[in-house]
């Protein structure tokens, strides 16, 4: 079966630190991978996507960046945080070239301070 | 652009059936999904619709009129469990499968 794993579930960092957040998923191969943020009491904001290694798409412009350097390997970086990154950040999967669900991630709770 | 609108709260007593609607206007149309999503965690999917008309699982169904751009979520003999944001999501585009959420509509379930 498949599973999706993200970390940390919770975060708090200083204003001007780096990030950086970890994704992998198992079972599964050539997988489109996202990464959504949700601020409280809102829905999910698309901020990239992936078809493939190397593949990046930002939906839009901030302080973030991605990265896939392997096939089921999502990461969400970012060089100096500020204090508007605060959210909870989701990643997810799904079936590549199918109409199918996105399975999420546990979240992770950043919060700048 | 894409829009989706969604109530942002409902209130409704365990036992009962309650609707939550959705309306939608993006530039693509692939199908609308639904997520359950518990304060504090991760969304996790109900439905998927990409035809016109009602799909029944369980205490679950959803509808779906494309001509109308509206989708409605259907929670029969509800319980307590049921208290949670429901988001309402369009896949506007079969590349890489993006979909675009609503702000989702929190739910809470009264005895």
């Amino acid at each position: 079966s498949q599973t999706i794993h993200q970390w940390p579930a919770t975060l708090v960092q200083p204003v001007g630190s780096p990030l950086s957040l970890e994704c992998t998923v198992e079972g599964t191969s050539n997988p489109n991978l996202y990464w959504y943020r949700q601020a409280a009491g809102r829905g999910l904001q698309l901020l990239f996507y992936s078809v493939g290694i190397g593949q990046i798409s930002s939906e839009v412009p901030q302080n973030l960046s991605a990265s896939r350097p392997q096939d089921r390997q999502f990461i969400l970086s970012s060089k100096k945080l500020l204090l508007s990154d605060s959210g909870f950040y989701l990643c997810a999967w799904s079936v590549d070239g199918v109409n199918t669900e996105a399975f999420f991630g546990q979240g992770t709770r950043l919060t700048v301070v | 652009g894409q829009n989706i609108d969604q109530p942002t709260e409902m209130t409704a007593t365990e036992g009962a059936i309650v609707q939550i609607n959705c309306t939608y206007q993006t530039s693509g149309f692939n199908g609308l999904f639904w997520y359950q999503q518990h304060a504090g965690e991760a969304p996790t999917f109900l439905s998927y619709n990409v035809l016109d008309g009602l799909e029944e699982k369980g205490r679950f169904s959803s509808f779906l009129s494309r001509s109308k751009g509206y989708s409605y979520l259907l929670l029969k003999e509800l319980q307590m469990k049921d208290s949670a944001s429901y988001l309402c999501a369009v896949l506007s585009s079969t590349n890489a499968g993006k979909s675009t959420f609503g702000d989702g509509t929190t739910l809470t379930v009264k005895p």
